[in-house]
């Protein structure tokens, strides 16, 4: 079954840096996946698709603070320079046939 | 500018049928599978379905939570997908977005629309 894992939540300082892991199910480690932002009352944003060998395409307008990488079955999502407006839901994202998961999301809290 | 503007959401009651409209615009909307994923008020993002495109088909793909109760259409000529929702439950309350995709159907869903409430409530 695909399943993706992610922690709840996770907190920086205001410029400081933060990585976020999205954990794919057994059997799923080449999967793709994509990265999604949430600010509070707002609609989801696309980040960036990240390929399990790292490489990643982002979205039109994504700061270059955003990046991604990937290891085994996780993939990292690292925002550097935390900036207020970065406080938001992640959610990752991965397809198979037919089918679409999310992850559960992390809340990032900039201190 | 690529745009995706839903529409049609609102009160229902329980066991009633609502469909909800998703017009795009900024791209050639036949060349797209198009998708919706919702979210339940402070809960995470669900996916719902989608559309492949005509070059592959047309057909649909549902998640098991409203397979049999939902239909996605779409209506390229007018750059429009919709989501039919029909025997709503309490549970059906939440978000509902449209998001772009990958002609096939897979791939991340790299454009969102804004949302519109569908809410289920005697």
């Amino acid at each position: 079954q695909l399943v993706l894992t992610q922690s709840p939540s996770a907190s920086a300082s205001l410029g400081a840096s933060v990585k976020l892991t999205c954990t794919l199910s057994s059997g799923h480690s080449s999967y793709a996946i994509a990265w999604h932002q949430q600010q509070p009352e707002k609609g989801p944003r696309y980040l960036m698709k990240l390929n399990s060998d790292g490489s990643h395409s982002k979205g039109d307008g994504i700061p270059d603070r955003f990046s991604g990488s990937s290891s085994g079955a996780e993939r990292y999502l690292t925002i550097s320079s935390l900036q207020s407006e970065d406080e938001a839901d992640y959610y990752c994202q991965t397809w198979g046939t037919g089918i679409h998961v999310f992850g559960t999301g992390t809340k990032v809290t900039v201190l | 500018e690529v745009q995706l503007v839903e529409s049609g959401g609102g009160l229902v009651q329980p066991g009633r049928s609502l469909r909800l409209s998703c017009t795009a615009s900024g791209f050639t909307f036949g060349d797209y599978a198009m998708s919706w994923v919702r979210q339940a008020p402070g809960k995470g993002l669900e996916w719902v379905g989608f559309i492949r495109s005509k070059a592959y088909g047309g057909t649909t793909e549902y998640a098991a939570s409203v397979k049999g109760r939902f239909t996605i259409s779409r209506d390229d000529s007018k750059s429009i997908a919709y989501l039919q929702m029909n025997s709503l439950k309490t549970e059906d309350t939440a978000v509902y977005y449209c998001t772009r995709v990958r002609i096939s159907g897979v791939g991340a869903f790299d454009i969102w629309g804004q949302g519109t409430m569908v809410t289920v409530s005697s």
